[in-house]
């Protein structure tokens, strides 16, 4: 199957600062990739749809300028936690597919916020 | 917009003995349905998958799951469990077509034991 990839697998940041969060579709080009979020002992929550070129699609209950979301190329999008708080420290998967209805997803990103 | 029920939290069950989890969607058009098993801090792996044609799908490990659109259900059973098999397991839906987002259920936690 297809392959995503993201990095970093766990950051550790202090409270105030941004984190920079990477997917990217190593074998294939992806125009849409999700962003979700999934803390501890909970199920995945659907942050946002990130489109290649144009403007993030974000879930009711997302703060957009919180989770600025960049996808500037077919294999790339990225995930900024901007003024990040210690409630922000989760676990931040990310999916890609290829236009068959299968999703790919990433090994996910441990962010902890102290 | 879709919706996904797992009906059990947690499912406890010895070794070799099979195993049942419930998965209900709700959806007002068609839809591709998922089951993937989640280890501890790690992402997702994709256990099997419903696209369309037999409504039977076997996946990796031995595990199986059957569409049913009348009781808008896709439950996944395994005739015997391993300890290896301990993990959280989810179920997933998205409309068909190419790109579209998948809606996670709660999570199963299933527990296999000696």
């Amino acid at each position: 199957g297809a392959v995503v990839s993201q990095h970093p697998s766990r950051v550790i940041c202090k409270s105030g600062t941004s984190v920079k969060i990477e997917c990217r579709s190593l074998d294939f080009q992806a125009t849409t990739m999700f962003w979700y979020r999934q803390f501890p002992k909970q199920s995945l929550m659907l942050m946002a749809t990130s489109n290649e070129g144009s403007k993030a699609t974000y879930e009711q209950g997302v703060e957009k300028d919180k989770f600025l979301i960049n996808h500037a190329s077919l294999t790339l999008s990225t995930l900024t936690v901007t003024s990040a708080h210690p409630e922000d420290s989760s676990f931040y998967i990310c999916s890609a597919g290829q236009g068959t209805g299968e999703l790919f997803f990433g090994e996910g990103s441990r962010l902890t916020v102290l | 917009a879709q919706s996904v029920t797992q009906l059990d939290s947690q499912v406890p069950v010895f070794e070799e003995a099979p195993v049942e989890l419930r998965c209900n969607y709700s959806s007002s058009v068609s839809v591709y349905l998922f089951w993937y098993v989640q280890y501890p801090n790690q992402g997702l792996q994709l256990l099997l998958k419903y696209l369309s044609g037999s409504t039977l799908v076997k996946g990796i490990n031995g595990f199986e799951a059957e569409f049913n659109k009348s009781q808008t259900s896709f439950h996944l059973r395994k005739p015997s469990v391993h300890i290896s098999d301990t993990a959280e397991y989810f179920c997933a839906v998205s409309e068909t077509g190419g790109y579209n987002k998948l809606i996670f259920g709660a999570g199963t936690r299933l527990a296999v034991h000696p």
